[in-house]
């Protein structure tokens, strides 16, 4: 298996446009996650899904952020209009359906997507 | 948001060393999960141990869980330049969501 694709790995991009980050999971896995990773605020959880559906988003800063899980290989972050403070690595990660307390494995995380917001 | 805090944040030994790296947490967990980033990549997983066990090992990895202090150490013995990573614990909450903490930077001298 490929692993957890992300792309891209780098997006520069200027205040007030529209970025897209896109995230393909492991096949089999059916629960997707988005972190973001800065020096500040360390990894944060922005939003997961289960089986395609949102189960929390509580994570996610503020309305200019999206995500969507159209289908179990396929995951968009969506941030519009983008702003300097959005700057970060992004990740996303799959993990197996045995989770919780029966877990025996962690998630598997991408590469990230660093984005830079000028 | 709860977190687990690791200790120290830096850590600095000679190849051969052992390197302790300690977690504290806040509320009840499933599991608990450690993870190695090098520098510039993604976070890779090293070991998860369950609420229910008290120690796991995993070749040079040992973990310890104590659910009564809510507090768990990752082991690295024999450690090699090429451990030299930062490393995170990350408590998988009743809510099934897995936060991390702020990590422990481990440096390897050889």
């Amino acid at each position: 298996d490929a692993g957890v694709i992300q792309s891209p790995r780098h997006e520069v991009t200027e205040m007030g446009q529209e970025v897209t980050l896109r995230c393909k999971p492991i096949s089999g896995h059916n629960s997707l996650f988005w972190y973001r990773q800065t020096m500040m605020r360390g990894l944060e959880l922005l939003i997961y899904f289960n089986n395609n559906v949102p189960i929390d988003d509580s994570g996610m800063p503020e309305d200019r952020f999206s995500a969507k899980m159209p289908n179990a290989s396929f995951s968009t972050l969506k941030i519009q209009p983008s702003e300097p403070r959005d700057s970060a690595v992004y990740f996303c990660a799959s993990s197996r359906p045995d989770r919780g307390r029966l877990a025996n494995y962690g998630y598997t995380f991408g590469s990230g997507t660093r984005l830079t917001v000028v | 948001s709860q977190q687990g805090e690791e200790d120290p944040q830096a850590l600095s030994i000679q190849e051969g060393e052992n390197a302790t790296m300690n977690c504290s947490y806040k509320t009840s967990i499933n599991n608990l999960q450690w993870y190695r980033q090098n520098s510039g990549r993604g976070l890779v997983h090293l070991i998860l141990i369950r609420s229910n066990e008290r120690e796991k090992h995993s070749g040079r990895l040992r973990v310890t869980l104590d659910t009564s202090k809510k507090s768990s150490s990752l082991l690295i013995t024999a450690s090699r330049a090429a451990d030299t990573a930062s490393y995170f614990c990350a408590t998988d909450l009743l809510s099934e969501k897995l936060v991390f903490g702020k990590g422990t930077k481990l440096t390897v001298n050889p």
